[in-house]
């Protein structure tokens, strides 16, 4: 089965730094972009950027560019993305989504990690 | 920065049809994607590639595109339908973008 597995919630301060992870699994994870989506509470969906996991080639949405980190470890067929130093605004939920390589659709989608920043 | 606008909402009666539609300059050149989003889950692909339907979608489910107009139709809607529906396509760089998202009323 294909399916993306992402890590459990996080509660942070401001300030803090943080990494979360998107596992692939059931197909060769090295020739799928990955892709980050940022949903706030009560909002709608924001694309991020995507990573190639063959080559780690990245690419960020302006929005985010210089904000988070986005990177891939394909010996474990797993993203991340991650935040030097988190602010309250960055609590949302957030998703990996695979693009599939023809039609360029998000087809599969990881159950999403909640993230909430608060002092 | 590149938007693409759809309605908040849209409501209609089981059996009837729903229409969604998505506006955005590039969308003449570029693809759109549906995705549908009931509360507490994440989102699922409905149409790519500005009409057609991935496997295990069902067959009421159909998209079209006309100008800079992309539109979502949902023939005999039901119950389990009322979602909230995004549109994504990109800009002229290639930037991926969603809409704003519209919450589909089954009433």
């Amino acid at each position: 089965e294909v399916q993306l597995v992402q890590s459990g919630a996080e509660v942070k301060k401001p300030g803090e730094s943080l990494k979360i992870s998107c596992k692939g699994s059931g197909y060769s994870f090295t020739t799928y972009w990955i892709g980050w989506v940022r949903q706030m509470p009560g909002r709608g969906l924001e694309w991020m950027g995507v990573i190639y996991p063959g080559d780690s080639d990245t690419r960020y949405s302006p929005s985010f560019q210089g904000q988070v980190t986005i990177s891939a470890d394909k010996s474990i067929t797993t993203a991340h993305l991650q935040w030097g130093s988190l602010k309250a605004s960055d609590t949302a939920m957030y998703y990996c989504a695979r693009r599939h390589t023809t039609s360029g659709a998000f087809d599969i989608w990881g159950q999403g990690t909640m993230v909430t920043v608060s002092s | 920065s590149y938007e693409l606008t759809q309605p908040p909402s849209v409501s209609v009666s089981p059996g009837q049809t729903a229409r969604i539609t998505c506006s955005g300059d590039t969308l003449p050149k570029q693809y759109a994607y549906w995705y549908q989003q009931k509360p507490g889950q994440a989102p699922v692909l409905v149409i790519y590639q500005d009409n057609e339907r991935p496997s295990g979608i069902p067959e009421r489910f159909s998209g079209s595109t006309s100008g800079t107009t992309v539109t979502l139709t949902i023939s005999g809607v039901q119950a389990e339908d009322e979602a909230d529906y995004y549109c994504q396509s990109a800009d002229s760089s290639g930037t991926r973008v969603f809409g704003g998202g519209t919450r589909l009323t089954v009433l």
